[in-house]
Parts: structure tokens; C-alpha cells; sequence
């Protein structure tokens, strides 16, 4: 079956404007994570949902940081007035669910964000 | 808060030969895993292989295993008979157990792997 999907697969924008980044999981899939890859370093977690509970967003980085989830299925990051600090590959991954038996996290092929 | 750490940036390994990669990870916790990722050029995150923190016996998956020492919280991982397709960024990534909720994965910085012909 399909995997998980990002796009745009590249993002070029200008200091100080918005973006949208879009996540589709794997279907059936209730838990989605999304993680920043900034240059030369490991991945950091942002943001956490797993079905219809609050989301878990202990990661995000600043307050021009969001995400939605909507339908339980596809996930949008938005990032309000981006800084050139803000760019970096910013991967998605979904699981089955998040707990009981081990449930492996597919990773999508992510979104490259360069902010000039 | 868990951390992972990987200190060699940068490894090389002649094709068809062995190559071992570190990690060290530091947690409270005694119920967990850990995993290796392996990241081609393509972005693709892909996961190598993974050890239940219960488990004693090391994990294997083909040509890759771990070397998992719970009590010095290491969790190395052998790459035997190199080929050419395992270069790639490799990260060791840590995650609670599976009773926890909100388990996401915490990365080390990685290594990238050479291989040469």
C-alpha cells in the first residue's frame, strides 16, 4: 500500500512569510509525528497526535509553530513569519497507534524548507 | 528527559568488509526500545533494525546487528560485508516503552557512512 506522503517535496520562501507544509499518513494509521531535520544535525520531535486526543506540541519550537489534524487523517504544519532559522527538512511519520504492542514509525520522504 | 549521542560523524568502510557504529543513550527508564534509521540521500527514513530494552539477546537482521550493553547503555550496530547501497546517514534513535503514550523518537546527531569500492 501507499506510504506516507509529504508536500510540497521542496519549499523556497522569502523571510517573514507563512508556509504550509501537508503530511498524508498511512491509512488506518491513528498516531502522526512530525520532526525538523535542520542541517548536519539529528531530528528533533515538534508535534505529536494520536487520534482524537489533545495533541502533544511539548515540541514545537515557537509560537509561529502550529499544526492540525484533520479528520484523524492528513496534518498540516504552518509556520507563521519564518525565519532562516526555520529552515531545515521536516519529516513526518505515522504508527499504527501509540501504545500497547510496538508499532513502528513510517517516515515520509519529508519537506525541504529554505527560507532566504 | 533521554538523551542519544553519537560520536563518530563520519565512518568509512571498504566494500565487503565489517564497520561497527556507536551510540550511547542515557534514561531512566527500564522499559524501552532502541532503534537504528538509515537515511539515503533520498530523505527516506528507514528503519535497520530495532532491540526491545528487555531483551537480552542481541537483534539481527541479515548482514546488521546490535551490540546492546543495557548496564552501560551502549547499543552499537555491525555492519558486515559492506556494500555499497548501506551508504547513507545512519542515526540511533531512542523511544519509551510500549505502555507509554506520546512515544516519540529521540535521535542521536548520526554518522555518515562511506563505503568504498
Amino acid at each position: 500500500g501507499a506510504g506516507v506522503s509529504q508536500s510540497p517535496s521542496n519549499k523556497v520562501t522569502e523571510k517573514g512569510k507563512d508556509v504550509e507544509l501537508r503530511c498524508d499518513p498511512i491509512s488506518g494509521h491513528t498516531a502522526l509525528y512530525w520532526y525538523r531535520q535542520s542541517l548536519g544535525q539529528g531530528l528533533e520531535f515538534l508535534i505529536y497526535f494520536q487520534g482524537n486526543s489533545a495533541p502533544d506540541k511539548s515540541g514545537l519550537p515557537s509560537d509561529r509553530f502550529s499544526a492540525e489534524r484533520t479528520g484523524g487523517s492528513v496534518s498540516t504544519l504552518t509556520i507563521q513569519r519564518t525565519q532562516q532559522e526555520d529552515s531545515a527538512v521536516y519529516l513526518c511519520a505515522s504508527s499504527l497507534r501509540d501504545r500497547g504492542s510496538y508499532n513502528e514509525q513510517f517516515f515520509g520522504p519529508g519537506t525541504r524548507l529554505t527560507v532566504l | 528527559a533521554q538523551t542519544v549521542t553519537q560520536s563518530q560523524p563520519e565512518m568509512s568502510v571498504q566494500e565487503a568488509e565489517t564497520v561497527t557504529l556507536s551510540c550511547t543513550y542515557d534514561t531512566s527508564e527500564s522499559d524501552y526500545y532502541l532503534f537504528w534509521y538509515k537515511q539515503p540521500p533520498s530523505r527516506q527514513m528507514i528503519l535497520v533494525i530495532r532491540q526491545e530494552a528487555y531483551k537480552q539477546q542481541n537483534a539481527t537482521e541479515n548482514r546488521f546487528s546490535v551490540n546492546f550493553q543495557k548496564a552501560a547503555k551502549s547499543f552499537s550496530l555491525k555492519i558486515s560485508d559492506s556494500q555499497l547501497g548501506d551508504a547513507a546517514m545512519y542515526f540511533c534513535a531512542y523511544r519509551r516503552g510500549k505502555e507509554t503514550s506520546g512515544s516519540r523518537l529521540t535521535f542521536g546527531e548520526g554518522t555518515q557512512l562511506t563505503v568504498n569500492p
